[in-house]
């Protein structure tokens, strides 16, 4: 299962964190991919992390303003966003995700709304 | 990037009658282990994405039989052999084959 963290509300130009917590099972071997989706919109893909070794892959759309992490002790993944826009308003999941096997994609967590706002 | 396009993106069906959409994918989705990395997405109405169908026709835990899919290459179909009630709600296809994972544009599935 994957539990994420709250709604937030932020101005333009701040940062965010949203938090997504595995419970119920090992890290070991997770992949998590982030996906976003604006209101009224489709959805978007964001980046991946293994928790593996921590690495990282993201779409080129978020390079170099957002980070994902990895907390081991607390099994919980970290999204960080920078620099927030309006667009930036939306619904982030986080999904299990071990690409290539039947664990791609399969859980999501229930999302966390957040609404950029001057 | 892979380009997915979804068709129609509005889908309105009777109680009990089938549905049918369609995914087309800019380029190949089978995969050097032979495997086609296509994926179907239910969201209902205010809730999270969730996986329906993955590798083309391979159902999930809990999805009804009446669920299918089909397809090969770069052209995929989901069917739903009897529409239900619960059946309401946006349907995404997903290619998986490389980063970024790219997904289609939706089909919005209504009672008629």
């Amino acid at each position: 299962q994957l539990v994420q963290s709250g709604v937030e509300v932020k101005k333009p130009g701040a940062s965010v964190k949203v938090s997504c917590k595995v419970s119920g099972e090992s890290l070991s071997g997770y992949g998590i991919s982030w996906v976003r989706q604006a209101p009224g919109q489709g959805l978007e893909w964001m980046g991946w992390i293994t928790a593996h070794n921590g690495n990282t892959n993201y779409a080129q759309k978020f390079q170099g303003r957002v980070t994902m992490t990895i907390d081991r002790l607390t099994k919980t993944i970290y999204m960080e966003m920078r620099s927030l826009t309006f667009d930036d308003t939306a619904v982030y999941y986080c999904a299990r995700d071990l690409p290539y096997t039947v664990l791609a994609m399969d859980v999501w967590g229930q999302g966390t709304a957040l609404t950029v706002s001057s | 990037d892979v380009v997915m396009t979804q068709s129609p993106r509005s889908l309105p069906v009777a109680l009990g009658q089938p549905a049918s959409i369609s995914c087309t994918s800019s380029q190949s989705l089978v995969y050097p282990d032979g495997n086609t990395y296509l994926t179907w997405f239910q969201q209902r109405p205010g809730q999270s994405p969730r996986r329906l169908l993955y590798k083309v026709s391979n159902r999930d835990s809990g999805v009804p039989d009446r669920f299918s899919g089909s397809g090969s290459g770069t052209d995929f179909t989901l069917k739903i052999s009897r529409v239900e009630a619960e059946d309401v709600g946006i349907y995404y296809c997903m290619h998986g084959i490389n980063w970024p994972y790219t997904f289609g544009q939706g089909t919005k599935l209504e009672i008629k």
